[in-house]
């Protein structure tokens, strides 16, 4: 399977620590994109990241990317309840650009 | 700035029945369109994309379809549903160009075919 693998399945954390999660993945990409879904809603875009960047940025949230490793992690600092909700990556592999790859996604609860 | 509407939000169907889930974009030309089944817990499954009107590309051979009768509707449909076809139903698009670039999400549809 060229599927995108979240770990952990399941993170559970205090309000204000940080939130690591991790995807890897199988073969060459050409971006990788890291999605959040609140319960029972539709996902939310959060950061493409491209094959020839290393590290992004979006206000609390910083992916890194490691090709030679095929995996990317999604760093949540100061996390807050709102941050709840489950993370998805998916890619898309070089060669191959008629759909993205989703992985089963990590299950992210921040307790206050 | 473009939005994405599903409807209905919730449906709850006999097995055999028909369905039909609508989805619309509003801002935005030509988008690339796209149907997903997220079943509890899981991942997204890509039932269909498409990157213009009447063109429709599937993914998974099942007992769906989708049409695409205007430049920013698009149709999940089918004629007999099945148990398995129970699911969370989403609709997304994303700019026209590469099918694997940024995509945008409706609310989604919570189907139980009972």
């Amino acid at each position: 399977s060229q599927q995108g693998e979240e770990d952990p399945q399941a993170l559970s954390i205090q309000e204000g620590e940080n939130a690591t999660m991790n995807c890897s993945y199988k073969t060459s990409i050409n971006n990788l994109q890291w999605y959040r879904q609140n319960s029972g809603r539709g996902l939310v875009h959060l950061i493409l990241i491209r094959s020839n960047e290393r590290e992004k940025h979006s206000g609390r949230l910083r992916v890194t990317l490691d090709t030679s490793k095929k995996s990317s992690s999604l760093l949540i600092t100061a996390s807050r309840a709102a941050d709840t909700a489950s993370y998805f990556c998916a890619t898309d592999y070089a060669g191959n650009n008629r759909k993205l790859i989703w992985g089963l996604g990590t299950s992210l609860a921040v307790n206050p | 700035s473009q939005t994405i509407h599903q409807w209905p939000a919730t449906l709850v169907q006999p097995v055999g029945s028909p369905l039909s889930l609508e989805c619309t974009v509003e801002g935005t030309s030509n988008p690339n369109l796209y149907w997903y089944r997220q079943a509890a817990g899981r991942g997204l499954q890509l039932l269909f994309y498409s990157v213009g009107i009447g063109q429709i590309s599937s993914e998974v051979p099942q007992n769906l379809s989708a049409s695409r009768p205007q430049d920013r509707q698009f149709i999940l449909s089918s004629k007999k549903l099945l148990l398995s076809d129970s699911g969370f139903y989403l609709c997304a698009w994303s700019p026209s160009g590469l099918v694997t670039d940024t995509q945008y999400f409706g609310p989604g549809t919570r189907l139980t075919v009972l």
